[in-house]
């Protein structure tokens, strides 16, 4: 199986302050297509998780531009330019690349300083 | 707009089973995988397997093989996962999600087992 390893695994941010996650994998998420399948979920408090970022930098619907997906290979990053309230929450990156099984980093959880 | 829409909480006590299902809006239902996943309180996000509504074929993970059942109805665009010999570590909030890339999830069923 994949493993994915996420660190900070706590990031206190201040409020308008950039924030980066860094998720690597135990095997390169490069599949057979040329594709990398490397997806990032938030999961704000007492909620379902929701997809932000699919194969490494693809913003989904609705997704704020302040938050950026990079990396290639083994090693990715996630990036929230200017941290504001309502990004408080848990993230978790995730490989779709290798399955089954489908794995998740251990999370992050950000909260505001 | 796509949706997925879960049943209630379930208390259970230890040893019996749950079913939870999973109604799918917005999309045609038999085009897309659906997988469950489970979270235990505090804790991260574990795949249980997945369920091809088209032809009912699954894959589980390994770790709940023999005790999950994945089934759907497509007549009323629906999934379900049956867990059983429930204990205490099954305690969890369940998910279904759309597709191997996860794009849309329900809102999750909690499943607490108690004696």
């Amino acid at each position: 199986d994949v493993v994915m390893t996420q660190s900070p695994l706590s990031l206190p941010v201040t409020l308008g302050q950039p924030a980066s996650i860094s998720c690597r994998s135990s095997q390169s998420l490069v599949y057979s297509d040329g594709n990398t399948y490397l997806n990032w979920f938030q999961q704000r408090p007492g909620q379902s998780p929701r997809r932000l970022i699919y194969k490494i930098s693809n913003r989904d619907s609705g997704v704020p531009d302040r938050f950026s997906g990079s990396g290639s290979g083994t090693d990715f990053t996630l990036k929230i330019s200017r941290v504001e309230a309502e990004d408080v929450g848990v993230y978790y990156c995730m490989q779709s690349t290798h399955w089954p099984p489908w794995t998740f980093g251990q999370g992050t959880k950000v909260e505001i300083k | 707009q796509v949706q997925l829409v879960q049943s209630g909480a379930e208390v259970k006590k230890p040893g019996a089973s749950v079913k939870v299902s999973c109604k799918a809006s917005g999309y045609s239902f038999t085009d897309y995988y659906m997988h469950w996943m489970r979270q235990a309180p505090g804790q991260g996000l574990e795949w249980m397997g997945w369920m091809n509504p088209n032809s009912g074929g699954t894959n589980y993970a390994q770790k709940f093989q023999g005790r999950v059942t994945m089934t759907r109805d497509t007549s009323i665009s629906t999934a379900y996962m049956e867990l059983s010999r429930l204990t205490s570590d099954d305690t969890a909030v369940y998910y279904c999600t759309r597709d191997g890339n996860m794009d849309v999830w329900g809102q999750g069923t909690t499943v607490t087992v108690s004696s």
